[in-house]
């Protein structure tokens, strides 16, 4: 079983639309979580940290469920922009800072 | 500006070719990292760096080789034991009370 995974899509919706991503990890001591944005051919950057109540930044909410270890990225009023790969990344307990991605979830709006 | 630079953009060379990946960040971050993405695949970690002059191997660390001896710059060395060393090459950096990384705009290798 991989330690982080999202289902791997595409996703192909209208300009407007929500989507969800879901992805699971299995390290029930994992720290903590994130989203990380990826364009085609570019480096991953930091969408935003999840965190055990839910938060929300603008029209992305992140939602982390500890007890079934699921995290959740919902995207409402979808931009073409929107359009890229959405990595999911935990990062196990201890010193360390490492960080285990998953394969990233692939997102397209459409005009 | 403040950020992570890396070269160069694409690199070409031949199998049995020792070649050096270029990292170097002015964020002021302790933890600097090395990964590697194929297509299709999530970043694995080659290798990580939380203080100079010290680093340790990540999940895929054989046929790399990397040195810390100044804060800003960490060097990545794909020798010609890595079997298969064409990817996408991403360096990142934390500062050292923190899990978030920022990554810098990656180096293509290409092997043949």
């Amino acid at each position: 079983r991989k330690e982080v995974e999202q289902d791997p899509g595409p996703f192909n919706v209208p300009e407007g639309a929500t989507v969800a991503f879901n992805c699971t990890y299995s390290n029930s001591a994992s720290q903590s979580f994130f989203w990380y944005r990826q364009d085609c051919r570019k480096e991953p950057k930091l969408l935003m940290s999840v965190y055990s109540s839910g938060n929300e930044d603008g029209r992305f909410t992140a939602q982390l469920n500890r007890a079934s270890q699921y995290i959740s990225l919902l995207i409402r009023d979808s931009k073409l922009s929107d359009s890229a790969t959405y990595l999911c990344v935990v990062s196990p307990s201890g010193s360390a800072r490492q960080l285990t991605f998953g394969s990233g979830t692939q997102l397209t709006v459409l005009p | 500006d403040g950020g992570i630079t890396q070269s160069p953009k694409y690199l070409f060379r031949k199998e049995g070719q020792n070649v050096t990946l270029s990292c170097e960040q002015n964020l002021n971050h302790d933890a600097m990292y090395w990964y590697r993405q194929d297509p299709g695949q999530g970043l694995r970690l080659i290798y990580y760096s939380q203080i100079v002059n010290d680093f340790q191997k990540g999940d895929i660390a054989e046929g790399y080789s990397v040195s810390r001896e100044k804060k800003e710059s960490f060097p990545l060395t794909v020798t010609s034991a890595q079997k298969n060393p064409t990817a996408f090459y991403l360096c990142a950096s934390s500062m050292f009370a923190s899990h978030e990384q920022y990554f810098g705009p990656g180096t293509r290798l290409t092997v043949t």
